[in-house]
């Protein structure tokens, strides 16, 4: 079945520090990709999504790119700020059954202090 | 505004009690899905559901009941809830012309004492 695995937080920050957050996916068709954010006391919300190999996402400062050859779609933020502290959840998309099968990875907390 | 709506935000129940957590959304979307959250586990996926009668069941499906009577509701019930099933749950709802984007309620805190 299809998987994600995203590195285990909390990853704690200086403001305007560079923010990766890795993923990585298995998955048997071609799913589409996406990052989505838990800020504290609320459901998630879509960041960016890839639907193809090579495709980049990008919202926010954030950015993502479908990388097919090494299965991963990492996140990555130039400067953070104190209000990107959230929960961030890596996710594919697979339609190949014939519905939209969603699956998650575990979360990252990230903490942003000033 | 469009949304999906959960209620309660926060229940406390005892063990065997039944429940039931409702949803809604407005967006006339054919696809909904219930997930709890959990730490270390992050999001899985307990029913979903295509359209209008139509629901199947998720990763985690023991213990739970759903219902799709409506296009708009989709409530999440739990018969006799256990201690395991404290969780934070979560409704989401999509269509083809959300092009794969989910939309998530706030979310409901459940603890079974």
């Amino acid at each position: 079945g299809n998987s994600v695995t995203q590195m285990e937080g909390p990853v704690t920050l200086s403001e305007e520090a560079f923010l990766t957050i890795n993923c990585t996916y298995t998955a048997t068709g071609y799913p589409s990709l996406f990052w989505y954010v838990q800020y504290p006391g609320e459901g998630l919300q879509l960041l960016l999504k890839a639907t193809k190999a090579d495709d980049k996402g990008s919202n926010k400062g954030f950015e993502a790119t479908y990388r097919k050859e090494t299965t991963s779609f990492h996140l990555e933020k130039g400067s953070v700020q104190v209000s990107d502290s959230a929960v961030y959840f890596c996710a594919l998309s697979d339609q190949s059954g014939g519905y939209q099968k969603v699956t998650f990875g575990t979360g990252t907390k990230l903490q942003v202090i000033p | 505004e469009a949304q999906v709506t959960q209620n309660p935000r926060y229940l406390i129940t005892v063990t065997g009690k039944k429940l039931t957590v409702t949803c809604s959304q407005n967006m006339n979307h054919e696809y909904m899905s219930w997930y709890r959250q959990d730490p270390g586990l992050g999001l899985r996926q307990i029913y979903y559901s295509m359209n209008v009668e139509v629901t199947d069941k998720g990763d985690v499906p023991e213990g739970y009941k759903v219902s799709r009577k409506e296009k708009r509701n989709f409530p999440l019930i739990l018969e006799s809830p256990s201690p395991n099933q404290t969780s934070l749950y979560f409704c989401a709802s999509s269509s083809p012309a959300t092009n794969e984007k989910l939309f998530f309620g706030s979310g409901t805190q459940l603890s079974v004492l």
